[in-house]
């Protein structure tokens, strides 16, 4: 069964550093993984995906790293800021949901605060 | 930008109350799911929905919960007699057609409080 955690839990950083968010998954069998951003008490957007045969994505100052066999990836933020402040999820699609399934598994999240 | 939309934002119930979580999903999108987060706990897969009909389901989607999709907008998750377990942020989600890699839309998320 494919786990999927998040380290650090949570992170408090002052604004203008760079930092890093790690996410690690047990089945190295994937389509692909994501990475989402949740306010409190909000829906989840997602910021990045990186298909299983990608190194990284990039989107402004967000960079995403995937290393499948590994089971590892990381979500680099560059210049943090305090609107940067939210849980950031990542999320796995596990090969074998295919066709209309595409369920994914997430992690529990790392609670990011960019102080000013 | 089109969005998935839920209503209501927070339901307040009766624990063995019926309720009725409604979602409109993107409008060209033909895939749909529900995911639930209780509180401080990981995002859950519920269920998928495709063509009419559940094309997965986990096993927390048991004999209490049903999806429908009442008509070309709607996509509805009722719980039939609600336990105070069932609290929790309920998320609709809706993809488009095809492709290995497309991404998933989520909503803002229906607050249930079961009392």
């Amino acid at each position: 069964k494919q786990e999927v955690t998040q380290i650090p839990a949570a992170l408090s950083v002052p604004e203008g550093e760079n930092l890093v968010l790690n996410c690690s998954f047990t089945d190295s069998a994937i389509y692909n993984l994501q990475w989402f951003r949740q306010d409190p008490g909000k829906g989840l957007t997602s910021l990045l995906l990186i298909q299983s045969s990608q190194r990284e994505q990039t989107s402004g100052r967000l960079n995403a790293s995937l290393d499948k066999s590994s089971g590892r990836s990381t979500l680099y933020i560059a210049a943090s800021q305090p609107g940067d402040s939210a849980t950031y999820l990542c999320a796995v699609r596990p090969q074998g949901s295919g066709g209309s399934n595409y369920k994914l598994t997430f992690g529990k999240g790392t609670l990011l605060t960019v102080n000013p | 930008e089109p969005e998935v939309t839920q209503t209501p934002s927070h339901q307040v119930t009766q624990m063995g109350q019926e309720v009725i979580l409604r979602c409109v999903p993107i409008s060209n999108h033909l895939y749909f799911y529900w995911y639930r987060q209780i509180l401080g706990q990981k995002v859950e897969f519920l269920v998928s929905f495709y063509n009419n009909e559940i094309s997965e389901k986990s096993e927390i989607f048991d004999d209490q919960f049903s999806v429908e999709r009442p008509d070309g907008s709607n996509f509805t998750l009722k719980i039939r007699s609600t336990k105070l377990e069932d609290s929790a942020m309920y998320f609709c989600a809706s993809r488009p057609q095809g492709g290995l890699h497309n991404e998933q839309f989520f909503g803002p998320g229906t607050r249930l409080t079961v009392l």
